[in-house]
């Protein structure tokens, strides 16, 4: 069974940095490009950003870049976000994804962001 | 990267067929067959439902289909039961290594 488990979730001031991460059990994670979706409340699913599988070519939603940077550890089946002057905006549900032929097919429960003073 | 266009709320008795619209651009949409549509049940994690326009995951009844034309993509849920009450999003590549998600649609079984 392929899981996907974000965690480092948490309240953070604006301007301030998080860094999250998921790990994947259940697939050949090295193979695998990765995604970060987010969710703000009440609003619809935004892509953020792509990890490819070997060469880790990475790309980023405008809104993000330059503030997030994602990578990925195949040895620890991890993929990251780490973000940078955060923004009351970026509040949001941040869920990683597994790419399947540029769509998403497996997804994490996802991990909460709140960006507020 | 604007969002894809879906209608905000579509609705159907149990047994009907559904249709949900998902309008993008040439260079989204029309531009690639990588249009995917998921099902996100509040609280939980979405799945995907369709892949490539018109392929269904294993697992995935048969009661979805999903379709292009031009700058739309549509997703069609037969024979609706009340399980498949949830917010529907489409997705597309959008090129430069980028994609795009439609606003969502909540469809509700009456």
């Amino acid at each position: 069974e392929v899981q996907l488990v974000e965690s480092g979730g948490g309240l953070v001031q604006p301007g301030g940095s998080l860094r999250l991460s998921c790990a994947a059990s259940g697939l050949t994670f090295r193979r695998r490009w990765m995604h970060w979706v987010r969710q703000a409340p009440g609003k619809g699913l935004v892509w953020v950003s792509r990890i490819t599988a070997d060469v880790y070519t990475t790309s980023y939603a405008d809104s993000v870049k330059g503030r997030f940077t994602i990578s990925r550890d195949n040895a620890k089946n991890t993929v990251f976000l780490q973000m940078n002057s955060l923004r009351v905006e970026d509040t949001a549900v941040y869920y990683c994804a597994t790419d399947w032929n540029y769509g998403f097919d497996y997804w994490g429960q996802g991990a909460l962001v709140t960006v507020s003073s | 990267q604007s969002a894809l266009t879906q209608p905000p709320s579509a609705s159907g008795s149990p047994g009907q067929s559904v249709t949900i619209s998902c309008t993008g651009t040439n260079s989204d949409v029309s531009g690639y067959d990588y249009v995917s549509w998921y099902q996100h049940h509040p609280g939980k994690a979405p799945k995907l439902m369709i892949y490539e326009v018109n392929k269904r995951p294993s697992g995935v009844p048969d009661r979805f289909s999903g379709s292009k034309s031009g700058n739309t993509a549509s997703l069609t849920v037969s024979g609706l039961q009340a399980e498949d009450e949830a917010d529907y999003y489409c997705s597309s590549y959008a090129g430069s290594n980028n994609w795009v998600f439609g606003g969502g649609t909540k469809l509700t079984v009456l």
